[in-house]
């Protein structure tokens, strides 16, 4: 059962445009919203995490935004560039236990 | 800088042998972690450990087992390799601040090839 869903699966965007990427998810009981990021070859990293109570967080060019009433949170990259590309994936949290949606490959050229 | 080192980062095993994943963590963290990455799958749980010898199972706990011996080491153990085994193997660490933040760290992983 998949638990959070991401949306597009790969994703190719021009330098200097902006990234989208959706994640959805069912159980309420989420209480924290990370997105992290993954380099070929590298472990993922956190890049940016929000919690239900904000509906914005940024973060340089990195931006969440969460729709609590829809059960949907997005990250935005803004000004993407090419040491962007890389996978990400979003995830939903409660104590001990991290759904991972199944990761999204974004593509940026130059 | 928390820093989590998988032994190993590319094995090549035959069927039916009993695989090894090791992994240690440095930042005295509570909670550790096994995930498997697989293309179009994503990041799945294996197990989990809140605590020295404390383990629980993840989402496909099925052929694999864990050893938690001491706070900083976490093992994967394969008892008897199968090809479907094949993948990418994550370790990750948490530290339990009674809520969870979230916050994994992780290893650079360890690409297991099951002939």
């Amino acid at each position: 059962q998949q638990q959070v869903k991401q949306s597009p699966q790969s994703l190719i965007v021009q330098k200097g445009g902006i990234s989208i990427i959706n994640c959805a998810y069912e159980n309420t009981a989420f209480d924290y919203f990370p997105w992290y990021q993954q380099f070929p070859g590298k472990g993922p990293a956190l890049l940016i995490a929000i919690r239900p109570d904000v509906s914005e967080k940024k973060e340089g060019r990195f931006t969440i935004s969460f729709n609590k009433s829809a059960k949907q949170f997005s990250l935005h990259i803004m000004d993407s560039q090419p040491g962007d590309s890389a996978t990400y994936f979003c995830a939903a949290s409660i104590p001990h236990r991290l759904a991972f949606g199944k990761g999204n490959q974004v593509v940026v050229i130059p | 800088d928390v820093k989590v080192t998988q032994s190993s980062r590319y094995l090549v095993k035959r069927t039916g042998e009993k695989v090894f994943l090791e992994c240690v963590q440095d930042m005295d963290h509570e909670n550790m972690f096994w995930y498997r990455q697989d293309p179009g799958l994503g990041l799945r749980l294996i197990y989990f450990s809140y605590d020295v010898k404390m383990k629980e199972k993840g989402d496909i706990p099925e052929g694999y087992s864990v050893s938690r011996e001491k706070k900083e080491r976490f093992s994967l153990i394969l008892e008897s390799a199968s090809t479907n085994q094949t993948s990418m193997y994550l370790c990750a660490s948490s530290l339990e601040q009674g809520l969870n933040t979230g916050e994994l760290f992780f290893g650079e992983g360890s690409r297991l090839t099951v002939l």
